[in-house]
């Protein structure tokens, strides 16, 4: 069974651009989760998309977004750049329900220059 | 788990120890927990998962301990490898926020 796939792995992007990650979940889970990974903050998650919906929502501004297609692939959008933004993207997904074992993709790394 | 201002502690353990990597959370209503193995340039790793109503539960060379009583969480790591140096993280869930991560623990195994 193939493991959660997130793309690009790198992007580099200018201030004040806007950038869209790409998440591929296992075959048959439904919920996909965004996660930002900074040295100085740690793991802090974004958002929560299950059926194409988002089912919960971290504290990031609204600049970060996020939707599931059908297929339950999901993009997570981010728009004008800052450089704080530069992170490590990572995505989860699990089967469904809430409270139940969550598996990470390799993260896309971003760099805002 | 609970980011306490995102030091980073380190445990250097030599080879063939046993290690603990201690954790504490924060929510009391939290019921389930995992720990996570994160390498460098990579995800982080599913190890082992516990739920509330378990103490301990146990998977191949790795242990998990859970107390409620003081919100704490443990992964013991039998006869410790160069492949087990990473950081590990632990994480509960939490409704409404899905899973909070505490800051995570570097292992480093010496030869």
């Amino acid at each position: 069974k193939a493991g959660v796939t997130q793309t690009p792995r790198y992007l580099i992007k200018t201030r004040g651009q806007q950038v869209t990650l790409s998440c591929s979940p296992i075959s048959g889970h439904r919920s996909v989760s965004w996660y930002q990974q900074t040295p100085g903050q740690g793991l802090q998650f974004l958002f929560e998309y299950f059926s194409e919906t988002q089912r919960n929502k971290g504290n990031f501004p609204g600049r970060f977004s996020g939707r599931q297609f059908s297929n339950s692939r999901s993009e997570m959008n981010v728009s004008t750049l800052e450089l704080g933004d530069s992170a490590l993207y990572l995505c989860a997904s699990s089967g469904g329900r809430p409270n139940t074992e969550a598996f990470f993709g390799q993260g896309t790394r971003l760099t805002v220059v | 788990g609970e980011s306490v201002g995102l030091h980073l502690p380190t445990l250097s353990v030599q080879e063939g120890d046993n290690s603990i990597i201690n954790c504490a959370y924060s929510n009391s209503a939290s019921d389930y927990f995992i720990w996570y193995k994160q390498e460098s340039g990579k995800g982080p790793q599913f190890i082992i998962d516990i739920r509330s109503n378990m103490d301990k539960r146990q998977g191949q060379r790795v242990t998990v301990l859970l107390n409620k009583t003081v919100k704490h969480l443990s992964l013991q790591i039998a006869a410790t490898q160069p492949g087990d140096s990473a950081v590990y993280f632990c994480a509960d869930y939490n409704y409404g926020q899905n899973f909070v991560f505490g800051p995570g623990t570097r292992l480093s195994v010496l030869p």
